[in-house]
C-alpha cells in the first residue's frame, strides 16, 4: 500500500449523516483520486485532483464532495445525498510525468463504509 | 464506448501450472494498459503496465503480460502459479485522449490456486 494511508478502516454511518474519509500520502505525488468499489464491479472514479486547490468530478461524483487544501491530503465526504453509499472506498495517488495517461497509480488500503 | 472486459469471473489453476488471466479492451487512441492485484480488504497493488515498445511486459512477482494490438488484448500470465497468487486481478486502461486522469477498470477476475 506504499505511502498512502486511509482512515478509518471501517466506518458505519446512519442514514442522513455526512461522513468524511481521510486519505494522506507521503509520496510527494501531485495527483490524487477517489474510487468506489462494489462487489463484482471494477473501480469507479468519484473525484480526482491534479494540484492543490483544484479537483474534478469523475464518473460518479453525485452525493460526494472533496477538498485539496494540502498536497498530501485529499479527504472525501460522503453526504446524505448519496443514496447508496455502502461500498469500499479507495484513495490513490500518482506522479504527473507530463503524460498523465502513463502514470502508475498507487492505492491506499481502503475504507469500508456501511450505512446502518 | 470505451471499455475493458475480463471475460472470466474466476480462474482456477493448480499450483505449479501456468496461469492466464484474460483482458480485452475497446478504446480510441493509444491505450496505456495496467494490471493490478487486490488481496482481501486491501488496496490495489500495481503489477505491470504497457506504454510502448516490446509487447511482452514483465512485472512484479514473476507476472508478465502480452499486448496484442490486433486482438486488443492484454492477457496476464505467469509460468508457474503459487497458492499465494490467489487474489482478485484487475485489468485497467487509460485512454490517451481523455487527459490522462481517467482509468477504466475491468470488473476483476478472481484467481484461485489450489495446492
Amino acid at each position: 500500500d506504499g505511502g498512502i494511508t486511509q482512515s478509518p478502516k471501517y466506518l458505519f454511518r446512519k442514514e442522513g449523516q455526512n461522513v468524511t474519509l481521510s486519505c494522506e500520502q507521503n509520496l510527494n505525488h501531485d495527483a490524487m483520486y477517489w474510487y468506489r468499489q462494489d462487489p463484482g464491479q471494477g473501480l469507479r472514479l468519484i473525484y480526482y485532483s491534479q494540484i492543490v486547490n483544484d479537483f474534478q468530478k469523475g464518473d460518479i461524483a453525485e452525493g460526494y464532495s472533496v477538498s485539496r487544501e494540502k498536497k498530501e491530503s485529499f479527504p472525501l465526504t460522503v453526504t446524505s445525498a448519496q443514496k447508496n453509499p455502502t461500498a469500499f472506498y479507495l484513495c490513490a495517488s500518482s506522479e504527473l510525468s507530463g503524460v498523465a495517461s502513463t502514470d502508475t497509480q498507487y492505492f491506499g488500503p481502503g475504507t469500508r463504509l456501511t450505512v446502518l | 464506448a470505451q471499455s475493458v472486459a475480463q471475460p472470466e469471473d474466476q480462474v482456477n489453476v493448480a499450483e505449479g501450472n501456468p496461469l492466464t488471466v484474460k483482458c480485452t479492451y475497446s478504446v480510441s487512441g493509444n491505450p496505456y494498459l495496467f494490471w493490478y492485484v487486490q488481496y482481501p480488504n486491501r488496496g490495489l497493488q500495481f503489477l505491470l503496465k504497457y506504454i510502448t515498445g516490446d509487447n511482452l511486459v514483465k512485472g512484479s512477482y514473476g507476472f508478465e503480460a502480452e499486448f496484442n494490438k490486433s486482438q486488443t488484448s492484454f492477457h496476464l500470465k505467469k509460468p508457474s502459479a503459487l497458492v499465494s497468487d490467489s487474489a482478485l486481478y484487475f485489468c485497467a486502461v487509460r485512454p490517451s485522449n481523455t487527459g490522462g486522469f481517467k482509468t477504466i477498470f475491468g470488473a476483476g477476475t478472481r484467481l484461485f490456486v489450489k495446492a
